[in-house]
């Protein structure tokens, strides 16, 4: 199975501000997905990231991979009250389960 | 864009009641997931299916639950005699076989036992 650990835990900024996270993950991935949950809803794919990519735009999003240590990030650039909720990581392409993290909480303060 | 789709909502029931929680999975998929989240907590693995049985399943996917795929659309799980703790947002997945693909989640159901 696959798991993504994502730090910080919690992040707390001011509207405007740009926002990273971190992500790490144990075993060798085919991709790399980042989701978002809003609290109380569901799970909102974000971007996703191929194994062979090293960074990918997408809006305000820009994502990282450094396979060689198994770890990615997350920025969030001009970050916005909406943006508040938390943030996963991890691959979810494979036929396992996959198994979340505890997500970095995200609060962007007005 | 095709989406995940879950029926109800939310879903109020008595304890011991069963309840069914629908899914319909974007069409071309062949993997169907279940997951669920206690409030505050992690999002929970259930168990995961394709052609037509169950490929691998936690340790929370006791006798009380079960899942299937009645038809060409529908993908429910189905929690026989429900309990207190069970009350959660149960969260419904699909991918296809590709290797590239990435699990889609539809918005939840939140099952509030009294």
């Amino acid at each position: 199975s696959q798991q993504g650990e994502e730090d910080p835990q919690a992040l707390s900024i001011q509207e405007g501000e740009n926002a990273t996270m971190n992500c790490s993950y144990k075993t060798s991935i085919n991709n790399l997905q980042w989701y978002r949950q809003n609290s109380g809803r569901g799970l909102v794919h974000l971007i996703l990231i191929r194994s062979n990519e090293r960074e990918k735009h997408s809006g305000r999003l820009r994502v990282t991979l450094d396979t060689s240590k198994k770890s990615s990030s997350l920025l969030i650039t001009a970050s916005r009250a909406a943006d508040t909720a938390s943030y996963f990581c991890g691959d979810t392409s494979g036929t396992y389960k996959y198994i979340f993290g505890t997500g970095t909480r995200l609060k962007v303060l007005a | 864009e095709p989406e995940v789709t879950q029926t109800p909502s939310h879903q109020v029931t008595q304890m011991g009641q069963e309840v069914i929680l629908r899914c319909v999975p974007i069409s071309n998929h062949l993997y169907f997931y279940w997951y669920r989240q206690i409030l505050g907590q992690k999002v929970e693995f259930l168990v995961s299916f394709y052609n037509n049985e169950i490929s691998e399943k936690s340790e929370i996917f006791d006798d009380q639950f079960s899942v299937e795929r009645p038809d060409g659309s529908n993908f429910t799980l189905k929690i026989r005699s429900t309990k207190l703790e069970d009350s959660a947002m149960y969260f419904c997945a699909s991918k296809t076989s590709g290797r590239f693909d990435t699990q889609y989640f539809g918005p939840g159901t939140r099952l509030t036992v009294l």
